[in-house]
């Protein structure tokens, strides 16, 4: 069975930094492109930030550019999202998903159960 | 810069059919059929339900379609159920760099 398990939210003051982290299992992780996308309170889904399956590619929505960083260790199954300089529109429930295989073209197949940022003094 | 548009809110009565259009605007918007619809239940995450414009994933029901003209998806639930209350959410690939655009989501209402 396909998990995904987010942690590491919580409550911080603008301008500070937290770190995500997104446990997989039931998969091999290291063949799929990894995603984060987030949601803030009462709004839409917004996509974030994503990384190729070795890494040598990763892209961001324009908003996070220069603040976010996503990374991931095969080895450990896991997908992390460094998030610096933080602004109170950033307060979100993040998701960690997982991107389709190639054949299923662009789409997010499995989702995790969210962690929320709250950025606020 | 792409967009997608969904109505705010559609509504119907058990056993009807509800459609929820997405319409695209901005750069290369109607030249792929990489269009995915979620649906999501109220403190839940988001769960695919189409992908590739109309295709199911495995132990989605079929009374879910999708179906795309021009620049406009569309999601249309047949026999609506009590249980399909929720906000569903249209995305499609923007393109290298930008990725993914979601939709503003669409809350159903069974009546």
């Amino acid at each position: 069975e396909v998990q995904l398990v987010e942690s590491g939210g919580g409550l911080v003051q603008p301008g500070g930094s937290l770190r995500l982290s997104c446990a997989a299992s039931g998969f091999t992780f290291s063949s799929y492109w990894m995603s984060w996308v987030r949601q803030a309170p009462g709004k839409g889904l917004e996509w974030v930030a994503n990384m190729k399956q070795d890494g040598s590619e990763k892209y961001y929505v324009d908003s996070v550019k220069g603040r976010f960083t996503i990374s991931r260790d095969n080895a450990k199954n896991s997908l992390y999202l460094q998030m610096n300089s933080l602004r109170a529109e950033d307060t979100a429930v993040y998701y960690c998903a997982r991107e389709s295989d190639d054949s299923s073209g662009y789409n997010f197949d499995y989702w995790g159960q969210g962690s929320l940022v709250t950025v606020s003094s | 810069q792409s967009a997608l548009t969904q109505p705010r809110s559609v509504s119907g009565s058990p056993g009807q059919s509800v459609t929820i259009s997405c319409t695209e605007t901005g750069s290369d918007v109607g030249g792929h059929n990489y269009v995915s619809w979620y649906q999501q239940h109220p403190g839940k995450a988001p769960k695919l339900i189409i992908y590739d414009v109309s295709k199911w994933p495995s132990g989605v029901p079929d009374r879910f379609s999708g179906s795309k003209s021009g620049n406009t998806a569309s999601l249309t639930i047949s026999g609506l159920q009590g249980e399909d209350e929720a906000d569903y959410y249209c995305c499609s690939y923007a393109g290298i760099k930008t990725f993914y655009v979601f939709g503003s989501g669409t809350k159903v209402t069974v009546l």
